[in-house]
Parts: C-alpha cells; structure tokens; sequence
C-alpha cells in the first residue's frame, strides 16, 4: 500500500543553520507529495507541494524535490529562523483515485530553532 | 488562501455525553471533507471522508455508530462523538477539498477532553 517514511525528531538547530528533513514514500504510479506546517496553536498549512518527478517546490525559502529513482521527497532549507520552529508533515496523496483520494501521513518532524 | 473554521476549538464534558463539532468552509464550497483525529505528538489519523449529501466513508477500525459524521451543506460538515469516553480525548481537525485547485485546507482543531 502507499505509505510515508519521515525522520524521527525531535530536530534542534541554531539560527541560521541548515535544514534538512527527510522523506520517502511508497506507492503504486505517480503520486503527488506535500509539505504541511503546523505552527504552535495553529493548523496545519500547506508549505510546499510537487505533482512529478522532478518538480521542486518551493516556498518561504524551503524547497522539496520530487525524486522518482529515490521515491523521496526531502525538505531542505538554507538558513533556518526561530520562527521555523513547528512540526512538519511529509504526505503523499494518489490523484488517481477520483474524489477519493486522501492525503497519506508521515508522523511529523519536531523542528525547534534556538536563536 | 481558503479558510476553514471548527467550533468549538476546545471542549470538556462528562463521560456518557455526546459532543458535536463543526468545520465550515468560509469562502469556498467543499464537496469533500475530511477528519482527523491527532493525538499527542503524533501523526494524523484520518478517521473518515464526508461527502456532501452522501454517507461518510470510515477509515477502518473507525466505530461509525460512535463518530456520527453529516455533511449536510457544501460548507458545513459536522463530527459527532456519542456516549464520549475519556480514550476519546483527543485533538480533532477538520480539511476541506477546494476543488479548482484540488488542495486541502485545514481547520485549526477542537481539543476534546472527556472527564
């Protein structure tokens, strides 16, 4: 079945630090994969998304590629604020699948940025 | 973006009692709704899809005659907890499908507490 492999947290880093938080996935064709945010006290976001192979999504200075040959989908960003502190989500959804389709999860990534 | 609201977002009742959640669609329509339920440092757990106009589809595992699920309007949608147990505490989020350009936008929770 599909499923979303993310890396454990939780993730600490000093400003300014480079990010990076890792995503694999499993499923049948060409799925298209997300990054969701969630804020302290807030719902979840959409941060960034890619539809095929070798999309890159981009957004607030966080870019994911879409990687068939790895079946990944990494978020990375360059330099990280204190207001990067939240917990992200890695998720895969099956276009295919019609009115249907449902966002499969990875179980989230605990980022806190030390100033 | 979209937006989607949920009421209440927090809630505390007795054991035995029922509890009804809303999740709207402020500024769109939404055909298709989702809710999840989350629990601490977790991933989300979807629990069920709910079509306007048609019968909820449950995620297995997931009592339909507990979670009652009416989506009555495309911009409402409501979850009913029904005789809520305390292993009913948990943090419920509400999505909603914007159909033009096929994302899912979140509500902000409801934090269930059954005493």
């Amino acid at each position: 079945g599909n499923s979303v492999t993310q890396m454990e947290g939780p993730v600490t880093l000093s400003e300014e630090a480079f990010l990076t938080i890792n995503c694999t996935y499993t499923a049948t064709g060409y799925p298209s994969l997300f990054w969701y945010v969630q804020y302290p006290g807030e719902g979840l976001q959409l941060l960034l998304k890619a539809t095929k192979a070798d999309d890159k999504g981009s957004n607030k200075g966080f870019e994911a590629t879409y990687r068939k040959e790895t079946t990944s989908f990494h978020l990375e960003k360059g330099s990280v604020q204190v207001s990067d502190s939240a917990v992200y989500f890695c998720a895969l959804t099956t276009p295919w699948a019609g009115n249907n389709r449902k966002l499969i999860w990875g179980l989230g990534t605990s980022l806190a940025v030390n100033p | 973006g979209a937006v989607v609201s949920q009421h209440p977002s927090w809630v505390i009742c007795k054991s035995g009692t029922s509890v009804k959640i809303e999740c709207r669609s402020l500024d769109f329509q939404a055909t298709t709704m989702f809710w999840y339920r989350q629990f601490p440092k977790q991933s989300l757990m979807l629990m069920a899809t709910s079509n306007e106009g048609s019968k909820a589809t449950y995620e297995q595992g997931v009592e339909k005659d507990k979670f009652l699920i009416n989506h009555a309007s495309l911009t409402l949608s409501t979850l009913t907890v029904t005789s809520a147990h305390p292993e009913d505490s948990s943090f419920y989020i509400c999505s909603a499908r914007e159909e033009v350009y096929d994302e899912q936008f979140f509500g902000p929770g409801t934090r269930l507490t059954v005493l």
